[in-house]
């Protein structure tokens, strides 16, 4: 049970590039979640996820996109990067039953956009 | 007013010592409130949750909520080195069961002398 896994761990892009960030869970959650975590401050909600093909957004949605297309999966789609999205990007799930209040989150991706 | 606000610190406390951490947050309706770890480059992991006023032990911690004062707090007693990390205080905002829409303070950051 590897729980909330995250690929890459590190990317450099340049401004106007696009890149995926992938996200994967095995404990069969329904509800999945992108945050970014910029330095000294918070964790913000990008988009989450209360099921297969069910996505809405968060705090922070611009500049991103995301699909989920099954349980498992629900990657994060940055378009036209700018050096605004420099950031640290969490994945998180949760589930049901005696764990419903537990966020999961994955080891994060830094990114840093030049 | 932030919507969940913390003291960004460093707080300071010598080892065997209790730590006090705070948190407030803006919107009365609030049910749920969680306290959340997260030391230097990795991901936040869930250590207490709290519902209900009054206090919630588990183990060297303690949770705190007063929600006629809308403040939620962390104690960590006999306060180790490895207790050293970043607290974040964090909001449910809504949501089913088993869903979550939390809203993330800014941390405090926790220092643990020997």
């Amino acid at each position: 049970n590897a729980g909330v896994t995250q690929t890459p761990k590190f990317r450099i892009l340049k401004i106007g590039q696009s890149m995926t960030l992938q996200c994967t869970q095995d404990m069969n959650h329904n509800y999945m979640y992108w945050y970014r975590q910029d330095p000294g401050m918070g964790l913000k909600l990008i988009y989450y996820s209360v099921g297969a093909g069910i996505t809405d957004k968060g705090e922070v949605p611009n500049g991103y996109n995301v699909s989920r297309s099954t349980t498992e999966d629900f990657p994060l789609r940055l378009e036209l990067a700018a050096p605004s999205q420099t950031s640290v990007y969490f994945c998180a799930s949760t589930g049901g039953g005696a764990d419903t209040d537990t966020q999961y989150f994955g080891p994060g991706t830094r990114l840093t956009v030049l | 007013q932030k919507e969940v606000e913390q003291n960004s610190g460093p707080l300071s406390v010598p080892e065997g010592a209790i730590a006090s951490l705070n948190c407030t947050y803006s919107d009365r309706g609030s049910q749920s409130f969680f306290w959340y770890r997260q030391y230097s480059g990795k991901s936040p992991e869930l250590i207490m949750s709290i519902y209900s006023n009054g206090d919630k032990e588990d183990g060297r911690f303690t949770a705190q909520l007063n929600k006629a004062s809308q403040y939620v707090s962390l104690l960590i007693r006999d306060s180790q080195p490895s207790d050293s990390a970043t607290y974040l205080c964090a909001v449910k905002k809504g949501g089913n069961t088993g869903f979550q829409k939390l809203v993330f303070g800014t941390g405090t950051r926790l220092l643990v002398s020997p």
